[in-house]
């Protein structure tokens, strides 16, 4: 079965942390996302990448970045947390473009 | 800015009803797919149509695009309690930026 797995079903950080959130696919995509999803604004694109050590920034880059050294695995890290960072984070995966995504189940994220 | 946008925001049933959820976009799409999200995890790709495609089944899910009133629906027949989820449209826009732009969801509750 195809497996998107995030590291962290829920993770409580503070104010100024840099955290890091893991995805790992098994699936071999090309193609990997970090979406956040917060109640009543839906899912949005934070960041995208298309091969490995390859990125390109969705709707809201700022305050995050990613790192793509391995094909399997799509990082995502916040510099310095701050609190409207709170969310849930999922991460997706897809082999065509952005044609029938592999969701992985979500990190709930807390900044203290 | 959102593309898809769902309705209704909310929808409740009784089991064996049949469920009816639209989604409307407002630029040209490549496709558009269908996700459903049980509360707190990862969503779970459904079906996708494509833009020269007017109507797809899968199951017990019956999905329609009509490109001219830039809209589709999603149909669940005989619901089910485990059909209990968010619904979420997301659109691939044609010729604009290369991501997929999720609806807010509706969340349907079917109660047995």
């Amino acid at each position: 079965d195809v497996k998107v797995t995030q590291s962290s079903r829920y993770l409580v950080k503070r104010t100024g942390e840099k955290v890091f959130l893991e995805c790992v696919q098994d699936m071999d995509h090309e193609n990997m996302f970090w979406y956040r999803q917060d109640p009543g604004l839906g899912l949005r694109l934070i960041y995208f990448s298309y091969d490995v050590k390859m990125k390109e920034k969705g709707d809201i880059p700022e305050g995050y970045s990613v790192s793509r050294e391995k094909k399997e695995r799509f990082s995502l890290i916040l510099e310095s947390a701050s609190t409207n960072q709170t969310s849930m984070y999922l991460c997706a995966s897809g082999l065509s473009g952005h044609e029938k995504l592999f969701f992985g189940s979500g990190t709930q994220l807390s900044v203290l | 800015s959102q593309q898809g946008e769902e309705d209704p925001q909310a929808l409740s049933i009784q089991e064996g009803e049949n469920a009816t959820m639209n989604c409307s976009y407002k630029t040209s799409i490549n496709n558009l797919q269908w996700y459903r999200q049980n509360s707190g995890r990862g969503l779970v790709h459904l079906i996708l149509i494509r833009s020269n495609e007017r109507e797809k089944h899968s199951g017990r899910l019956r999905v329609t695009l009509d490109t001219s009133k830039k809209s589709s629906s999603l149909l669940i027949t005989a619901s089910r309690a485990a059909d209990t989820a968010s619904y979420f449209c997301a659109t691939d826009a044609k010729g604009g930026s290369e991501k997929l732009v999720f609806g807010k969801g509706t969340k349907l509750t079917v109660n047995p």
